[in-house]
This record gives structure tokens, sequence and C-alpha cells, in this order.
């Protein structure tokens, strides 16, 4: 079986301020990671995706994530958010068969 | 454009009626899935469909079907069993079995209401 807990439900963050959202997964096999983004009323856009190799990856709009297998984490951050980041982010883990989505984290951009 | 379409993007059901939420890919995907999303529990996993002709339940079946006649198209059918329907609805599609290391990709959604 596997899992996806997002430690965090809502982020405020000032803009121009670095944020980091934080994901930890569980799985018993080899895992394949994503973090999506929802605008309001909207389906889900995918930022980045850990397939293999480089731990760090990088995404759209600026944002990347650090996979940590010794902490089972892969946390997603950007170095300067902009009003437009606001949005729900979710981390979901693959195992091949089925995408496991975590609960989301609901960012917040304060002028 | 190649994509999932999902229709209707609001729909307003009464207790006791079934009612079908559509999903059309033209990304020549194998698989498909349905996601319920509520406030606070993310999405989850209600059916989905690797292959033509076969699917199997998610996490939260109960109260729903579908069917996989064609590739290009998986019906989510809410049914009176469904005690709490009221939900947005999320459909997704990816490449296929064994590869779903590459993403999903989701259609604009269905906001289904129980008036």
């Amino acid at each position: 079986a596997q899992s996806v807990t997002q430690l965090d439900s809502q982020v405020p963050v000032f803009e121009e301020a670095p944020v980091e959202l934080r994901c930890n997964y569980s799985s018993s096999v080899s895992v394949y990671l994503f973090w999506y983004v929802q605008y309001p009323n909207q389906g889900l856009q995918l930022l980045l995706k850990y397939l293999s190799g480089s731990t760090l990856v990088k995404g759209i709009n600026g944002f990347e994530a650090e996979f940590n297998k010794s902490q089972t984490s892969f946390h997603l951050r950007k170095p300067s958010v902009h009003i437009s980041d606001t949005a729900e982010y979710f981390c979901a883990v693959s195992d091949s068969e089925k995408l496991t989505f975590g609960t989301g984290t609901r960012l917040t951009i304060i002028p | 454009d190649g994509g999932i379409t999902q229709s209707p993007k609001y729909l307003f059901r009464k207790e006791g009626q079934n009612v079908t939420l559509s999903c059309e890919q033209n990304l020549n995907h194998d698989a498909m899935y349905w996601y319920r999303q509520d406030p606070g529990q993310g999405l989850r996993l209600i059916y989905y469909s690797q292959i033509v002709n076969d699917f199997q339940k998610g996490d939260i079946a109960e109260g729903y079907s579908v069917s996989r006649e064609k590739k290009e198209s998986f019906p989510l059918t809410v049914t009176s069993a469904q005690k709490n329907p009221t939900a947005f609805y999320l459909c997704a599609s990816s490449i296929g079995k064994g590869t779903l290391r590459t993403e999903a990709f989701f259609g604009q959604g269905t906001r289904l209401t129980v008036v």
C-alpha cells in the first residue's frame, strides 16, 4: 500500500518570499512522485515529477522539489512567490497502477 | 487540441436519482480514472480502467458505477445508493498500466450538487 502525507493544510506567505510545501510518502515498492497544482474550480495541472535520476527536480513556474529517500520526503520549493501562485497543491505517489494523492496544501500569497 | 473533456461542468441532482457524468479523451491513453474531491480530503479514487471492457474499484467505489466500452470514454454514474454525492468529480487519463510513472492528465471537473 502507498500513502502520502502533506503536513500543512494551509500555508500563508508574503509575496516575493520563499516557500516550502512539505510532502512525505510511504510505499512498499519503487515510487514515482508528483506535484500537481489546482486553481479554483479547475482540474489538476502537473508541476513536476520524479521518476529516477537526479534527486532535484525542476518544474514549471519556477518550482522545484527534492526527493529524499532516507527521509521519504518530496518537498516542493520556490525561492520567490507571486500572487499568481495562489492555489492548492497536491503531492502524489504512483506505483505504476494508480495515483494516490495527499490531502492538499492551500498556498495563500499575502501582498 | 488533445485533452480530456468532462461534461457538464455543473450538475444538480434530486435525491434518489441516478446521474451520469461524462468523460472523453482524445489522447489515445489506455488508462482512465475517476476521483472525488471534497474539501480537506484531497482526491480519492473511485474507479479506474486500464483497458477497454475492464475496470477496477478504487478506494470509495460504493454507490458508483462505470463502463468502458470505448477507449476514449469512461462515464461515471452516481447512483441513489451514494449517500453523500455532493462533491467535485475529476476524470483523468494516463498512457497505461506499467507506465503510470508518467503523469496523469486531468479534465476540468464536474461539480455535482444534490438538491
